[in-house]
């Protein structure tokens, strides 16, 4: 069973700081997403990675991909509090299903 | 907005009830994809439909069942309502089956079982 786990689950972090989201999946997959959701809402598209050594940037957010370590990292560069919201990434599996990890929780402080 | 609907927004029921939710996939796509959210279990995959049939399964209980009509909305029946099914559900959809359709999330629909 694809099992795919995130950390942390808490981030706290002050405004202008820089931090790692990891994102650790037990099964080969070629294809990665990262979404953003804010409370009580839907998920909203970050990045799709594709292919091993995949990089993509979006602002302050950036996403990687390192298919033979099966890890995808989202790194968030000078925070600011619109960033604050639950982050989660996505494997797809057979019969083109997401298997999620259980979400970051990012709180950005003035 | 991603072009799939959801109704209703919010549903409050009580235990032993029956519930259907609905969902109406972006134009052109063929598969919709049904997910719950909840505190205890996260995001997980329910069940998939493409062109009408079912694709796959995944953590649904027996309770709950699904279809995808001719016009392609589908609608997720919820019966038998135990405190534990409170959840967000979501539907998405994509164009096709293939691992690489990027799947699109509908807004929700939020059950309370009271």
């Amino acid at each position: 069973e694809l099992k795919v786990e995130q950390n942390p689950l808490f981030l706290s972090m002050q405004e202008g700081k820089n931090y790692t989201i990891y994102c650790n999946y037990s099964t080969t997959s070629d294809r990665l997403y990262w979404y953003r959701q804010d409370p009580g809402k839907s998920l909203e598209s970050l990045f799709v990675l594709l292919s091993n050594g995949a990089v993509k940037q979006e602002g302050r957010l950036m996403a990687s991909l390192d298919t033979k370590a099966r890890l995808s990292t989202l790194h968030i560069t000078a925070a600011v509090h619109d960033l604050s919201a639950t982050y989660f990434c996505a494997v797809v599996t057979s019969g083109s299903r997401l298997t999620f990890g259980e979400g970051t929780q990012l709180t950005v402080n003035p | 907005d991603s072009g799939v609907t959801q109704t209703p927004k919010h549903l409050i029921t009580a235990t032993g009830q029956r519930v259907t939710l609905r969902c109406s996939p972006r134009s052109g796509d063929l598969s919709v994809y049904w997910y719950q959210q909840s505190l205890d279990q996260g995001l997980q995959f329910l069940i998939q439909y493409y062109n009408g049939e079912e694709r796959a399964k995944g953590n649904i209980l027996e309770r709950f069942s699904a279809q995808q009509f001719p016009d392609l909305h589908s609608e997720l029946n919820l019966s038998s309502l135990e405190l534990g099914d409170s959840a967000l559900y979501f539907c998405a959809s994509s164009v096709g089956t293939l691992l690489y359709n990027e799947q699109f999330f509908g807004p929700g629909t939020r059950l309370t079982v009271l």
